[in-house]
């Protein structure tokens, strides 16, 4: 059974203190890693996909990074807009559909 | 281009009363998800559409959850009755077939109160 394990669960930083989520997995053959932003009363909202391990992709002021175990998701000088719960979510096998992590609260204080 | 449409956005109803949902996914997307989203957790598969074909329902609860998607294209899921811990946000997401265009989008979801 495919397993997404996301931490810390609630993350405060003060604007401008970078920092990185995690997101561990177990699945029997990785189709693709997505990031998801989720903000309060609102649907997830797509951020990244990360096919392979050493991938990287950015925008913005965040950067996904996947290896065969885990992805990170860095925070670069973050601001109050960037508080949101970030969701981490992995399509595997023959698959289609996703399974999600519980997401990371992130809260970034002025 | 427009995102995935749902709606009520949100709906309180008493128990053991039905209750549906709508949703209208992105234009040109073959693939259609329901989703139920509990308090602090992510979002969990209910049930996969291809087209008009439900592919994947093994997460459905059959004895009181129903979806149909007439013509391919809008959904409806819903529940009869409704119970206390069917209280949750419904997530409606859509996607391409076409490998490597796989990604979902959701849409704002369905606030359930279930008293």
């Amino acid at each position: 059974e495919d397993q997404v394990t996301q931490s810390p669960e609630a993350l405060r930083l003060q604007e401008g203190e970078s920092s990185s989520l995690n997101c561990s997995y177990t699945v029997s053959g990785l189709r693709g890693l997505f990031w998801y932003r989720q903000d309060p009363g609102k649907g997830p909202e797509f951020l990244f996909t990360l096919y392979s391990a050493g991938e990287e992709k950015e925008k913005e002021r965040l950067k996904a990074t996947l290896t065969k175990k885990e992805s990170f998701l860095h925070i670069t000088a973050p601001k109050p807009e960037d508080s949101a719960t970030y969701l981490c979510a992995v399509q595997a096998g023959s698959a289609r559909q996703l399974t999600f992590g519980s997401g990371t609260q992130l809260t970034v204080l002025p | 281009e427009a995102g995935v449409v749902q709606s009520p956005r949100y709906k309180i109803i008493e128990k053991k009363q039905p209750v549906a949902f709508w949703c209208n996914p992105i234009s040109g997307h073959n693939t259609l998800y329901w989703y139920r989203q509990n308090l602090g957790q992510g979002p969990e598969l209910l049930i996969r559409y291809e087209n008009e074909e439900a592919v994947d329902d093994s997460q459905l609860p059959k004895d009181r959850f129903s979806a149909e998607r007439l013509k391919g294209v809008d959904s409806t899921l819903k529940i009869q009755p409704a119970e206390l811990g069917d209280s949750a946000v419904y997530l409606c997401a859509s996607s391409r077939r076409d490998p490597g265009q796989e990604t979902q989008y959701f849409g704002p979801g369905t606030r359930l109160l279930v008293l």
